[in-house]
Order: structure tokens, then C-alpha cells, then sequence
């Protein structure tokens, strides 16, 4: 595809289950960052890959948070034992970096209900 | 504390009228990013401003960088229902990851 992609779209779960949300990254772009988006407010930094390397993840609300790239490609943030504050939309971006410049940009985001 | 104030937070007018949007700090940036976010989409950059003073268009949207690099304004002439969204002003972080830092962002509502 052209852009970021995620999935799901919408995913609804109960306290305490575990969710695994997906990002596939537009082709060769070297790094990737996930965003955590409250209603109504800014995004605010999760974790970031360069390839296949998470070189920061001090945006991780908790250690039931975790994110995985492991081909340097597709990501995944998985939450476990999901809690109603973890509501909120995840968004995905990804940047070609190098001589192709630093911008990000976004997937259209999965937006989790905890209930 | 944040360390984008954006104001206003909610901003509703009619088809046809002007509008201004801020983006302040205490600190002082290397370069600043405006960025559009509709509904249930991801945000997409608008404009980087870079040099203080300095001052972009881009169709009827006008940015501005403050002369010290620590604020910048978002004009938007005879605003159309199509401008509705919620905008966003965001940093580099300082250090060499490249996250970026958010505003909280201006909700804008244009009524045809």
C-alpha cells in the first residue's frame, strides 16, 4: 500500500485481557514509532525502531506494554492485562530517514476501548 | 506541564471568517511542525518552520515562526467546512531519537 496501515481499526476489550495491535510501515522505511492519543488531546511517545531495534521505549506506560519488530519491518504493540486507562487510539508512523528526510508519517490509528 | 501550549482548545465559526491559532513555549526550538488531524485518521504535517521570523504559506493557511523560536501562529483565511479538524503543533525531541513532542491541539469546527 501508498501509506502506514494498522489493524484493527477499532478493537473493543475487557479489563484484564491482553490485545495485540499491528502496524505495517510503508516499504523501506527505516524507522517507526508508536503513539499513545487520548480523546481529545495530542499524541505522546510511546517507542521508537530504527530497523529492526528499539532504541527507546521510555514512552511505555508500564511494563504490561510492549512493542516487537523483529524483520525490521512490520511492528506490533501488545498490552496486557488490558485496564480502562489504556483506552485510547495507538498510532503508527514511520519515516524513510537518510537522504529521503525525517518526516513522519501516520496510520489512521486503532482506536481501543477498554470496557 | 506541557511544553506546547495550544490555544484556543476549541475554536467554532462560521464559513468565510479568519482565524488565528498558537503555539507557545518557554523554550527555544530548532525548527516546529504544524500538523492536521481529521477524524479517525492519523495526523499529516502541514508545514516545518525552521528560521525564526519566518513565515510560510500554503494556500489560504499562513505559519509563522516567532523571531526568538519558541512560538508560532497558524492563520487560516476565509476558513471552509473543509478546514474542520483538529490541528496540532509538535517539536523534535532534543535528543537523536527524533520522537516528537505534542501540543494538545486546537479543535477547529467550520459551519458552512
Amino acid at each position: 500500500g501508498a501509506g502506514v496501515s494498522q489493524s484493527p481499526r477499532y478493537k473493543v476489550a475487557k479489563r484484564g485481557q491482553d490485545v495485540a495491535l499491528r502496524c505495517d510501515p510503508i516499504s523501506g522505511h527505516v524507522s517507526l514509532f508508536w503513539y499513545q492519543q487520548a480523546l481529545g488531546q495530542g499524541p505522546e511517545f510511546l517507542t521508537y525502531f530504527q530497523n529492526e531495534a528499539q532504541l527507546d521505549k521510555s514512552g511505555l506506560p508500564s511494563d504490561r506494554f510492549f512493542a516487537e519488530r523483529p524483520e525490521g519491518s512490520v511492528s506490533t504493540l501488545k498490552i496486557q492485562r488490558t485496564q480502562q486507562e489504556d483506552s485510547a487510539v495507538y498510532l503508527c508512523a514511520s519515516s524513510l530517514d537518510g537522504t529521503g528526510g525525517h518526516e513522519q508519517y501516520f496510520g489512521p490509528g486503532t482506536r481501543l476501548t477498554v470496557t | 506541564t506541557q511544553l506546547l501550549e495550544q490555544s484556543p482548545q476549541f475554536l467554532s465559526i462560521q464559513e468565510g471568517e479568519n482565524l488565528t491559532v498558537y503555539c507557545n513555549s518557554s523554550s527555544v526550538f530548532s525548527s516546529l511542525q504544524w500538523y492536521r488531524q481529521e477524524p479517525g485518521e492519523g495526523p499529516v504535517l502541514l508545514v516545518t518552520v525552521v528560521t525564526g521570523g519566518e513565515v510560510k504559506k500554503l494556500k489560504r493557511l499562513t505559519f509563522q515562526f516567532g523571531d526568538a523560536r519558541k512560538d508560532s501562529s497558524l492563520h487560516i483565511t476565509a476558513a471552509q467546512p473543509g478546514d474542520t479538524g483538529l490541528y496540532l503543533c509538535a517539536v523534535l525531541n532534543a535528543g537523536n531519537n527524533r520522537k516528537l513532542i505534542w501540543g494538545l491541539g486546537t479543535s477547529l469546527a467550520v459551519n458552512p
